[in-house]
């Protein structure tokens, strides 16, 4: 069956330190995979998307990688800030188009000072 | 420039009752989805429309669920009846007609959500 697993246990870690969440997907050959974050009671904000072709993409403090044989995608928050503290959902394309997102249940991360 | 909007943000109703919430997609964005999200869950698909044509329905539960986007702008999501197990945030996203300039990034609004007593 297809699976999109992220780490339902909640990451605590310390102001500074480099966060890395982990998203493993099954059965499914996404042409792209995209990360989000949720804040309690707002709606998902899109981070970054990364495509099946490209092994790595950053902006500013994050970092994601893609590996389609592993099938798995890290995400890295580096120098991590309290304000970093949120639930971050992996998202890929169930359909190998635009536009079908599916969604991982989401990972939560705490920072803490 | 204006982000999703969604109404009501809230609603708490009985089980049996119809509720109906409401989305106005961010100007120029064709494409439009609602999403279903559970306590600690990830969002769900219920429906996406191209326009205000529904491309993807396969998800919406059709026996009390329906949703329409008659003039291929706002949408509305109706519930009729709602039953204890649709408590959740309802979500609606948007995202731009396919080209150079669409990431495949969907922009979401608040949510609503949905207590059934």
């Amino acid at each position: 069956s297809q699976k999109i697993e992220q780490n339902s246990e909640a990451l605590n870690i310390q102001e500074g330190k480099t966060a890395t969440l982990t998203c493993n997907y099954t059965n499914y050959s996404p042409a792209y995979l995209q990360w989000y974050r949720q804040d309690p009671g707002r709606g998902p904000v899109f981070l970054l998307l990364i495509r099946e072709n490209e092994k790595e993409k950053r902006k500013e403090r994050l970092k994601v990688t893609f590996d389609t044989t592993l099938k798995q995608s890290l995400f890295h928050i580096t120098a991590s800030q309290p304000a970093d503290s949120a639930t971050y959902l992996c998202a890929l394309d169930g359909t190998g188009g635009y536009n079908k997102l599916i969604f991982g249940a989401g990972t939560r991360l705490a920072v803490h000072p | 420039e204006a982000g999703v909007v969604q109404s009501p943000r809230y609603k708490i109703i009985e089980k049996k009752q119809p509720v109906a919430f409401w989305c106005n997609p961010i100007s120029g964005h064709n494409t439009l989805y609602w999403y279903l999200q559970n306590l600690g869950q990830g969002p769900e698909l219920l429906i996406r429309y191209e326009n205000e044509e529904a491309v993807d329905d396969s998800q919406l539960p059709k026996d009390r669920f329906s949703a329409e986007r008659l003039k291929g702008v706002d949408s509305t999501l109706k519930i009729q009846p709602a039953e204890l197990g649709d408590s959740a945030v309802y979500l609606c996203a948007s995202s731009p007609p396919q080209g150079a300039a669409n990431t495949g990034e969907l922009f979401f609004g608040e949510g609503s959500r949905l207590t059934v007593l």
